[in-house]
């Protein structure tokens, strides 16, 4: 059965730390992972990967991909207060003309003055 | 069908006219999501249902779109006085329940505004 595992399921930090969030995945035919945010209302794309080893950087915010140990990585440096948010990882999977997007059941951040 | 359908699979209109999009969801799914997905990106969001009300429009860009589902199963997109900038794969998601379930997407609508 396709599942998306992220972990910690919520983290609490200070302004100014560097946080790492995790995203472990068992998909067939993967095609993609994605990373979002999550305010109070529809998640904001943050990151697609579909290459190992590539990292996609914004600002702050960077993320990789490991397709041998079915994993994703998002690290978020000198957080700030409107860090504070759930961040949702999903992974795309392709069979022929169907698509599906597993979804994990996020990681709460709160950063904390 | 198994699957979601949408139609039509392309769409290419004028800047300033008005297009509708249909989304047919799985059989029984209470949920059904609007994406919007441009080249390169992933899937942005634009609207959840759950059943036949809007549980989240936040995601719609502005007032020219709107969405309706009015008996909990199709579900219609409306953009109004397009621009070049809605061009787009417009996709839909449907789910057996809450946002974080597994979502089987559709085809997809090719949109192109010239």
């Amino acid at each position: 059965e396709d599942k998306v595992v992220q972990s910690p399921l919520s983290l609490v930090v200070h302004e100014g730390d560097t946080v790492t969030l995790n995203c472990s995945y068992e998909v067939t035919n993967f095609r993609s992972l994605l990373w979002y945010k999550q305010e109070k209302k529809a998640p904001t794309f943050l990151f697609m990967l579909t290459s190992s080893g590539i990292e996609k950087k914004s600002g702050r915010l960077s993320s990789i991909l490991d397709k041998k140990e079915l994993f994703s990585i998002l690290n978020i440096t000198a957080t700030q207060t409107g860090d504070s948010a759930v961040y949702l990882c999903a992974v795309e999977r392709r069979a022929g003309n169907n698509r599906k997007l597993i979804w994990g059941l996020g990681t709460s951040l709160a950063v904390n003055p | 069908g198994a699957g979601v359908s949408q139609t039509p699979s392309n769409k290419v209109t004028e800047k300033g006219k008005y297009v509708e999009l249909r989304c047919d969801p799985i059989s029984g799914h209470t949920a059904l999501y609007w994406y919007r997905q441009s080249l390169g990106q992933g899937p942005e969001f634009l609207i959840y249902f759950q059943g036949t009300g809007a549980a989240d429009d936040s995601g719609l860009p502005n007032d020219r779109f709107f969405a309706v589902r009015p008996e909990g199963s199709v579900s219609t997109l409306k953009i109004q006085r397009t621009e070049r900038g809605d061009s787009a794969v417009y996709l839909c998601a449907s789910s057996p329940g809450g946002y974080v379930d597994t979502q089987y997407f559709g085809p997809g609508t090719r949109l192109t505004v010239l």
